[in-house]
């Protein structure tokens, strides 16, 4: 059974930093592209950043361009988002996301998600 | 404001059928595949639909999908309470380089 299990979110002041992780299990890791999408309370999703199966493609939303991470260690089948001069509009609960086999961008797998709260 | 349009919500009574749209444009639906998700309350999203019309293993028929130009369309018959979620509709935005969703629809069982 694929499995995402992320962890790593909490309460960060604005100008903060949190790193967020992502275990993945169920699956050859190595074999797939992750990606982080967002929501915020009480609102819509929102793609946060995608990653290659290899790590060497790396493409992130603009609204967090420059301040967010993404990178992934196949030894530990883990993913992972930095995140850098948190701001209130990055209150989220933050989700990895498998990417499907298909070709086309949609997601097949999420984790329950990890809740990042900004505030001072 | 969300780049793909989906009503805020829609209502229909057990057991009879509702469908979503979902709006967009030719950089996003008119040129990309569209997919699908269903949110319970308090869940992480679940893939519906995915392709315009394919579904997951494990996905009831009670679910498809289609596209039609720069629109796409989720429909759910034999409705039941336990479809009661939100909705969203997904795609890539070949302007945007970017995955997009639309803002959600909130679908209530009478």
């Amino acid at each position: 059974e694929v499995q995402l299990v992320e962890s790593g979110g909490g309460l960060a002041q604005p100008g903060g930093s949190l790193r967020l992780s992502c275990a993945a299990s169920g699956f050859t890791f190595s074999n797939y592209e992750m990606n982080w999408v967002r929501q915020a309370p009480g609102k819509g999703l929102e793609w946060v950043s995608y990653i290659s199966s290899s790590g060497t493609s790396i493409y992130y939303a603009d609204s967090v361009k420059g301040r967010f991470t993404v990178s992934r260690d196949k030894a530990k089948n883990s993913l992972y988002l930095q995140v850098n001069s948190l701001r209130a509009e990055d209150t989220a609960v933050y989700f990895c996301a498998r990417l499907g086999v298909s070709g086309s961008y949609y997601f097949d797998s999420w984790g329950q998600g990890t809740l990042v709260t900004v505030s001072s | 404001q969300s780049v793909l349009t989906q009503p805020p919500s829609v209502s229909a009574a057990p057991g009879q059928k509702v469908t979503i749209s979902c709006s967009g444009s030719s950089s996003n639906i008119g040129s990309n595949y569209v997919s699908w998700y269903q949110q319970l309350p308090g869940t992480a999203p679940k893939l519906l639909v995915y392709d315009n019309s394919r579904r997951p293993s494990g996905i009831p028929d009670r679910f498809s999908g289609s596209k039609s130009g720069t629109s796409a369309t989720l429909g759910i018959t034999g409705l039941q309470t336990g479809d009661e979620a939100d909705y969203y509709c997904g795609t890539w935005d070949s302007s945007l380089s970017a995955v997009i969703f639309g803002g959600g629809t909130k679908l209530t069982v009478l």
